[in-house]
């Protein structure tokens, strides 16, 4: 059964502080994605991954940073997060490559965080 | 740059009976896939359906159809027989072949009513 999984559910920090949001998973792909989940704006793509080392910016990257030394851990960085960060994070992994049977991207259960 | 708009916010249905939900997006790109994505309360995103751009012929799987209008940029969701267990947040995406990256709409809350 795949599996994608992040580190919490629920967490809060205060202002200012470093966060650090992993995602493991064991399916072996290539691909894998940070989306922020607000109501009525949907998911929005802050970092993209698309092999070890390698990361290509979303349409929101300002104030956050990603990490991925090892093709199954994929880790999502607010330098100093601020209240304008509290959201649901959703991390995603997926395979590489043309082919219907590659496209389906496996999510997360998400982590809910509030920055006070 | 591509986007997806989904312009019904809420939706209810009564068990059993058949609801559509909408879907445009917009792309210069010839060769894509767009998906129906469900995410239940458990918050569980799961993939319910996808279509390949160049396929004529519209995607079904079980319960769940979607009616894919390439000329006119729409891609909508038929669910029919709705069951209570269908109650989740259905968000429309698009890939091209470009790229590996999905693209969402804003979402669709569909309430199913005993």
């Amino acid at each position: 059964d795949v599996k994608v999984t992040q580190s919490s559910r629920y967490l809060v920090k205060r202002t200012g502080e470093k966060v650090f949001l992993e995602c493991v998973q064991d399916m072996d792909h290539e691909n894998m994605f940070w989306y922020r989940q607000d109501p009525g704006l949907g998911l929005r793509l802050i970092y993209f991954s698309y092999d070890v080392k390698m990361k290509e910016k979303g349409d929101i990257p300002e104030g956050y940073s990603v990490s991925r030394e090892k093709k199954e851990r994929f880790s999502l960085i607010l330098e100093s997060a601020s209240t304008n960060q509290t959201s649901m994070y959703l991390c995603a992994s997926s395979l590489t490559g043309t082919g219907e049977a590659n496209t389906e991207a496996f999510f997360g259960q998400g982590t809910r965080l509030t920055v006070v | 740059a591509q986007t997806v708009t989904q312009s019904q916010p809420e939706m209810s249905v009564q068990e059993a009976e058949t609801v559509t939900l909408s879907c445009t997006y917009d792309t210069s790109e010839n060769n894509y896939y767009l998906f129906w994505y469900k995410q239940p309360p458990s918050r569980q995103m799961i993939l319910v359906i996808r279509q390949e751009a160049y396929k004529q012929q519209n995607a079904t799987e079980n319960r769940f159809s979607v009616n894919f209008q390439k000329a006119a940029k729409s891609f909508s969701l038929k669910i029919s027989d709705s069951q209570l267990g269908d109650t989740a947040m259905y968000f429309c995406a698009f890939m091209s072949y470009n790229t590996d990256k999905l693209i969402f709409g804003t979402g669709t809350r569909l309430q199913v009513f005993p």
